[in-house]
């Protein structure tokens, strides 16, 4: 069995620029949710994706966006770099929405200049 | 939304001692987990526990649903369990709300 895995662990970017993380979930589950978690802070939620729909948001503005596949791996898409976007990205997978335990990946960090 | 927190925010302890780590949340809730988070960040599942008690060798946990609590139980510390400590609970919204965390030492 599989955990879910992230890639790139860790990258840097200039604000304005875009960039994809990826996350794929670990075996027999069919749902991924992600996380931002700023330093010294717990984990946000951003959003949810099960079946390959967004089901469900958290109060981050639309320059965030997602995708899942049919395999049930996820990427997470930010627009427009802003400095305050520098933060660890946490993917996590679960067998069900709303009642799944939550599996976290190693985390994607992302640093903003 | 559903409000977590986490108490105390740091907690200093020499090793071997024992230490409750809690959680109260606003709401009731389907689904509550710790975690433990180790240096690089990974969030090591620790507990799945709506409700009721479950142990694991030296750690603990009891969530008492209808209060709005759960409490993470460590003994005997070791300078391994050094780190952040969530609590994140989840109304059924398909959306786990974090704690603040507590922050652990222990200190050989």
């Amino acid at each position: 069995e599989t955990g879910v895995t992230q890639s790139p662990t860790h990258l840097i970017k200039t604000r304005g620029q875009q960039v994809t993380l990826r996350c794929s979930s670990q075996s027999g589950h069919n749902t991924v949710s992600w996380y931002q978690q700023a330093l010294g802070q717990g984990p946000q939620f951003i959003f949810q994706y099960y079946r390959e729909e967004e089901n469900g948001r958290g109060n981050f503005p639309p320059r965030f966006s997602g995708l899942q596949f049919p395999n049930y791996s996820s990427e997470l898409n930010v627009n427009a770099l802003e400095l305050d976007d520098s933060a660890l990205y946490l993917c996590a997978s679960s067998f069900d929405r709303g009642t799944g335990e939550l599996f976290f990946g190693e985390g994607s960090r992302l640093t903003v200049l | 939304g559903i409000q977590v927190e986490q108490s105390p925010p740091d907690l200093i302890l020499q090793e071997g001692a024992n230490s409750t780590l809690r959680c109260n949340f606003s709401d009731s809730v389907n689904n509550l987990q710790w975690f433990h988070q180790n240096p690089w960040g990974q969030l090591i599942n620790l507990f799945y526990i709506p409700s009721g008690t479950k142990q694991n060798g030296r750690l603990s946990a009891t969530t008492v649903a209808t209060e709005r609590y759960s409490l993470l139980y460590i003994s005997s510390s070791q300078t391994t369990d050094s780190g952040v400590y969530f609590c994140a609970v989840d109304p059924n919204a398909g959306k786990s709300t974090f704690g603040d965390g507590t922050t652990l030492t222990v200190k050989p």
